[in-house]
């Protein structure tokens, strides 16, 4: 069955260090990708997507190629702020079916 | 993005009885509402799939007697945690699909935080 995979966490990088959160999946088809991203006692919220490969999803200085050749989307920041700490998820859809979750990795950005 | 409002947040239950969570879309028609369940350090587990109208499609290992899912109206539906004995505590998160398409962004709710007792 459909499957995500990501990295395994925590994540713990000094402000303004690069970023880069594997994921990497399973599905027959061609499924939409998105990372979704929780803050500490705040609920899920969509932080970028991609619907086709090569497409390219980007949104508050995150950006995630999905690379349909490796199966993967992986996510990536130049620069990590602290305010960027949060638990990231990858996760992808497929129609009519509920949205298929990574584990989540925790990212801890340190002043 | 749209809203989804779910409640309560969090709720304190004694084994045995039920327990009902709402979620609503409020800005936007629900075609689809999906249930989460997130165990600590964990990732979200879909428990179940509805469409509005129509009976709730459960995912494999989950009691459907013991997880209610009602989606009555497009803007509404609600998990009712049957019998709730210890081992349900969990953080359980609605989501929902508007009209546009299947593939289309999935807004959640805030999730309830249910502990029993």
């Amino acid at each position: 069955g459909d499957s995500v995979t990501q990295m395994e966490g925590p994540v713990t990088l000094s402000e303004e260090a690069f970023l880069t959160i594997n994921c990497t999946y399973t599905a027959t088809g061609y499924p939409s990708l998105f990372w979704y991203v929780q803050y500490p006692g705040e609920g899920l919220q969509l932080l970028l997507k991609a619907t086709k490969a090569d497409d390219k999803g980007s949104n508050k200085g995150f950006e995630a190629t999905y690379r349909k050749e490796t199966t993967s989307f992986h996510l990536e920041k130049g620069s990590v702020q602290v305010s960027d700490s949060a638990v990231y998820f990858c996760a992808l859809s497929r129609i009519r079916i509920g949205l298929i979750f990574g584990k989540g990795t925790k990212l801890s950005v340190k002043p | 993005g749209a809203v989804v409002s779910q409640h309560p947040s969090w709720v304190i239950c004694k084994s045995g009885t039920s327990v009902k969570i709402e979620c609503r879309s409020l800005d936007f028609q629900a075609t689809t509402m999906f249930w989460y369940r997130q165990f600590p350090k964990q990732s979200l587990m879909l428990m179940a799939t509805s469409n509005e109208g129509s009976k709730a499609t459960y995912e494999q290992g989950v009691e459907k007697d013991k997880f209610l899912i009602n989606h009555a109206s497009l803007t509404l539906s609600t998990l009712t945690v049957t019998s709730a004995h210890p081992e349900d505590s969990s953080f359980y998160i609605c989501s929902a699909r508007g009209l546009q398409g299947s593939n289309t962004e999935a807004f959640f709710g805030q999730g309830t935080r249910l502990t029993v007792v």
